[in-house]
């Protein structure tokens, strides 16, 4: 059964610094992971998708790797802003059947002015 | 253009009620899930359409959980009898189903609290 941990679950640094969030998973079998962004009371807004032959996908200052064989991907925030303050969460699309996402529990980020 | 809309966005019920979700995917997609959120379990996968294809069902936590979609369309989550643990946010998203690697797009959510 395919697992996702994120670490760590709440972060809360200073604007303008760069920071890295983790993600790992169980199971390589995976077309694609996904990471996404909730704010409170909203549903999750889809930030970058890295397909399972991909190393790495870019959107504006954020930045997602993916090393499928050792079941880990991080999430960069260059230049953090107050704005970027948002619980964010990566999700794996399993091979086996429906391409169901399996979420990890997510990380709360916190960035102070 | 428009997203993915769910109603209500919140909903407070009685032990033992029906109680209906409403879903309206992203004009076009053919592909719409539904998943839970629960502070114990986190975001948990219910079930998806793809078409006209049978549903997959494997996340639905009991037989008072059901879910049908309409003309390929707007889709419906029906929880009977309903148990204070099904308190939850119930988060629907479609993708265009073309292909392995489509993103998906998340309504809001319904804020279901059982009381």
């Amino acid at each position: 059964k395919q697992e996702v941990t994120q670490i760590p679950a709440a972060l809360s640094v200073p604007e303008g610094e760069n920071l890295v969030l983790n993600c790992s998973f169980t199971d390589s079998a995976i077309y694609n992971l996904q990471w996404f962004r909730q704010d409170p009371g909203k549903g999750l807004t889809s930030l970058l998708l890295i397909q399972s032959s991909q190393r790495e996908q870019t959107s504006g200052r954020l930045n997602a790797s993916l090393d499928k064989s050792s079941g880990r991907s991080t999430l960069y925030i260059a230049a953090s802003q107050p704005g970027d303050s948002a619980t964010y969460l990566c999700a794996v699309s399993i091979i086996q059947g429906a391409q169901k996402l399996v979420f990890g529990q997510g990380t709360r980020l916190t960035i102070n002015p | 253009g428009a997203g993915v809309s769910q109603s209500p966005s919140n909903k407070v019920t009685e032990k033992g009620k029906d109680v209906e979700l409403r879903c309206d995917p992203i004009s076009g997609h053919t592909a719409l899930y539904w998943y839970r959120q629960s502070l114990g379990q986190g975001l948990e996968f219910l079930i998806y359409f793809q078409g006209n294809s049978a549903p997959d069902k494997s996340g639905l936590p009991s037989d008072r959980f059901s879910a049908e979609r309409t003309g390929g369309s707007v889709s419906t989550l029906t929880i009977q009898r309903t148990q204070q643990e099904d308190s939850a946010v119930y988060l629907c998203a479609s993708s265009s189903g073309q292909g392995k690697n489509q993103p998906q797009h998340f309504g809001d959510g319904t804020r279901l609290s059982i009381l």
